[in-house]
């Protein structure tokens, strides 16, 4: 079974808007992560979030955990035409990593 | 170069035949994990191994195997027990820590049943 849920499954904005996409789990974590995916290639690590952290930050990405809600979101800022790809969660329980089924995000030029 | 080495990037299986998947490191990781993806999916856990010699299975680990004999190396076999093996398979590795296995993934291998 899948451990997160990214939303929306799809995202489609103009070159420069911010997108945001979320995940939720189901069980409590040690860390959740997220990637990034170029159609047909392995995935990418963007950024880590532990669990007793709320945000973090790099470059232009921003993430926020609230495990109250057990849900993260992930903000992309003045996007790019190069930011096109899926977007997963992964969370940590014990070494045991499992990904979300992402978020499949399209920059309009 | 470091990183993750799958072979091979296109393989074609007939029905009722194993194929094995190979995946190497040096990295010098501990952990390494085999997924699965659908096209158009999520990612789905098929084993993982903390250590050499150990494994656990993952969500969907029926009609696969996997062995752990080299910290380098986490072959990934594809029995004729798997009904629908077509698909895409990443091999991946963490370093473990206490602030959380950061993946480093392979560039995948495509496994067509004809």
């Amino acid at each position: 079974s899948q451990q997160g849920e990214e939303d929306p499954q799809a995202l489609s904005i103009q070159e420069g808007e911010n997108a945001t996409m979320n995940c939720s789990y189901k069980t409590s974590i040690n860390n959740l992560q997220w990637y990034r995916q170029n159609s047909g290639r392995g995935l990418v690590h963007l950024i880590l979030i532990r669990s007793n952290e709320r945000e973090k930050h790099s470059g232009r990405l921003r993430v926020t955990l609230d495990t109250s809600k057990k849900s993260s979101s992930l903000l992309i800022t003045a996007s790019r035409a190069a930011d096109t790809a899926s977007y997963f969660c992964a969370t940590d329980i014990n070494q045991k990593v499992t990904f979300g089924t992402g978020t499949k995000l399209q920059v309009i030029p | 170069d470091g990183g993750i080495t799958q072979s091979p990037k296109y393989l074609f299986r007939k029905e009722g035949q194993n194929v094995t998947l190979s995946c190497e490191q040096n990295l010098n990781h501990d952990a390494m994990y085999w997924y699965r993806q659908d096209p158009g999916q999520g990612l789905r856990l098929i084993y993982y191994s903390q250590i050499v010699n150990d494994f656990q299975k993952g969500d969907i680990a029926e009609g696969y195997s996997v062995s752990r004999e080299k910290k380098e190396s986490f072959p990934l076999t594809v029995t004729s027990a798997q009904k629908n093996p077509t698909a895409f398979y990443l091999c991946a590795s963490a370093r473990s820590s206490t602030s959380g296995n950061t993946i480093y993934f392979g560039e995948g291998s495509w496994l067509t049943v004809v």
